[in-house]
C-alpha cells in the first residue's frame, strides 16, 4: 500500500511565523505535489517537484516556498504566514500511471 | 467556467439505494478521470481510475466517462452509511502533472 504521511494533523500559528509542513512518501515516487483545500474553491495546486530539488509552482504559489532535498520528502514553507493562509493542506505523490494519492492532510490555523 | 463542475449537494439517500454522482468537464484534453472519496477531516483516498471513454466497475463503485458529452460518473450500489463523504473527480492531460479536480459532491447515506 502507498503510503503518504504529513507531520501535523493539526497546526496552530501566529501571524508573521515561519511554517513548515512536512511530507513524506514511501513508494519511491518521483512527483509530489502541494495542495491547499478550502470549502468551494476545492484543490488548488500550490507547488509540484517533479524530482530532487526540482519544482514547478502551481495555481496559487505565492505566500510559499517548497524544499525537496530527498526523494521521499517535500516540504512546504510559509515564510511569514498571514490568517488567509488557515486552511487544510494536501500533500500527494503520484506514481508513473498518473494516479495520485494524498497524506491525511494538515488543517493550519493561523491567528 | 471551472473546468471541471460538480453539483455540491448534499446528496441524502436511504441505505441500499443506488447513487449517481457526475462531474461535468470542458478541456477536451483530459485522458484521465479519478474518483477520489474524502471523509471528514480526513486527506482523499482514490476510489476509481479510468482511462478516456467507457465504464470500470470494482465492487460496489462504478466509474464511467462519456468524452463525447464530456460527462463522468460514478454510481454507487447498495449504499451504505459507510458511503457518506464527499466525492471528488478529477480530470488529467496525458504527459501533464496537472489534476484539474471538481470541488466535490457531498453524500449522506442515511441507515
Amino acid at each position: 500500500d502507498v503510503k503518504v504521511t504529513q507531520s501535523s494533523r493539526y497546526l496552530v500559528k501566529r501571524t508573521g511565523e515561519k511554517v513548515f509542513l512536512e511530507c513524506v512518501q514511501d513508494m519511491d515516487h518521483e512527483n509530489m505535489f502541494w495542495y491547499r483545500q478550502d470549502p468551494g474553491l476545492g484543490l488548488r495546486l500550490i507547488y509540484f517537484s517533479y524530482d530532487v530539488k526540482m519544482k514547478e509552482k502551481g495555481d496559487i504559489p505565492e505566500g510559499y516556498s517548497v524544499s525537496r532535498e530527498k526523494k521521499e520528502r517535500f516540504s512546504l514553507i510559509l515564510e511569514s504566514a498571514s490568517t488567509n493562509q488557515t486552511s487544510m493542506y494536501l500533500c500527494a505523490s503520484r506514481t508513473g500511471t498518473e494516479t495520485q494519492y494524498f497524506g491525511p492532510g494538515t488543517r493550519l490555523l493561523v491567528l | 467556467q471551472k473546468e471541471v463542475e460538480q453539483d455540491p449537494g448534499p446528496l441524502s439517500v436511504p441505505e441500499g439505494a443506488i447513487v449517481s454522482l457526475n462531474c461535468t468537464y470542458s478541456n477536451s484534453a483530459f485522458q484521465y478521470f479519478m474518483w477520489y472519496r474524502q471523509y471528514s477531516r480526513k486527506g482523499p483516498e482514490l476510489l476509481m481510475y479510468t482511462y478516456s471513454s467507457g465504464n470500470k466497475e470494482d465492487g460496489r463503485f462504478t466509474a464511467q466517462v462519456d468524452k463525447s458529452s464530456k460527462y463522468i460518473s460514478l454510481f454507487i450500489r447498495d449504499s451504505q452509511p459507510s458511503d457518506s463523504a464527499t466525492y471528488l473527480c478529477a480530470g488529467v492531460t496525458s504527459g501533464t502533472y496537472k489534476y484539474i479536480f471538481g470541488t466535490g459532491t457531498r453524500l449522506k447515506v442515511l441507515a
